[in-house]
């Protein structure tokens, strides 16, 4: 399977409390993307971090990609109840046919 | 931002019989929409890669006949799955990337359809 891996597979934390999500992948990409999944729902994407990038920052979310450990972290800083929910990552190869790879998933969840 | 729409939310339907998702971009056109398949608390599965005016490129594994793709327009892709069974009971998500971005760029996502088959 081409499916990235994420761990922890779910993570329960204090509101307040940061929350730190890895996520490993298997091919060479383009890029690097999180999205979030409140139950029952779409993906909502929150940032895109570039295979030429380390780290990217966006309001409460900090992302780092290491393309020679085929890795990244998404970091939640100050959570929220309101932070619940699922975060995949998701890679786009190089080359090849378009098409997206998520990983396996996080079920964050935040206690208030 | 770009919205994608999807419809129904839900469907409940009988053993045997087609439902049809379908799944809009609202303020853009999509040349290219994904479709995907989620088991509970599993992760998104590609099911095929839907291209207007062309035929659907399918993951493997997945049946053409069985799951049928239709992208005729640049804001229309809809999925039918013909002659459904409990186990095609599922939750299917459409997306779709803003021209410009590439297919590489930021997905937008619909909500979804809980499909459920007695």
């Amino acid at each position: 399977s081409q499916q990235g891996e994420e761990d922890p597979q779910a993570l329960s934390i204090q509101e307040g409390e940061n929350a730190t999500m890895n996520c490993s992948y298997k091919t060479s990409i383009n890029n690097l993307q999180w999205y979030r999944q409140n139950s029952g729902r779409g993906l909502v994407h929150l940032i895109l971090i570039r295979s030429n990038e380390r780290e990217k920052h966006s309001g409460r979310l900090r992302v780092t990609l290491d393309t020679s450990k085929k890795s990244s972290s998404l970091l939640i800083t100050a959570s929220r109840a309101a932070d619940t929910a699922s975060y995949f990552c998701a890679t786009a190869r190089t080359s090849g046919t378009y098409k997206y790879i998520f990983g396996t998933g996080t079920r964050l969840k935040v206690l208030a | 931002g770009a919205v994608v729409s999807q419809h129904p939310s839900w469907v409940i339907c009988k053993s045997g019989t087609s439902v049809k998702i379908e799944c809009r971009s609202l303020d853009f056109q999509a040349t290219t929409m994904f479709w995907y398949r989620q088991f509970p608390k599993q992760s998104l599965m590609l099911m095929a890669t839907s291209n207007e005016g062309s035929k659907a490129t399918y993951e493997q594994g997945v049946e053409k006949d069985k799951f049928l793709i239709n992208h005729a327009s640049l804001t229309l892709s809809t999925l039918t799955v013909t002659s459904a069974h409990p186990e095609d009971s599922s939750f299917y998500i459409c997306s779709a990337s803003v021209p410009g971005q590439g297919a590489r760029g930021i997905q937008y996502f619909g909500a979804g359809t809980r499909l459920s088959v007695l």
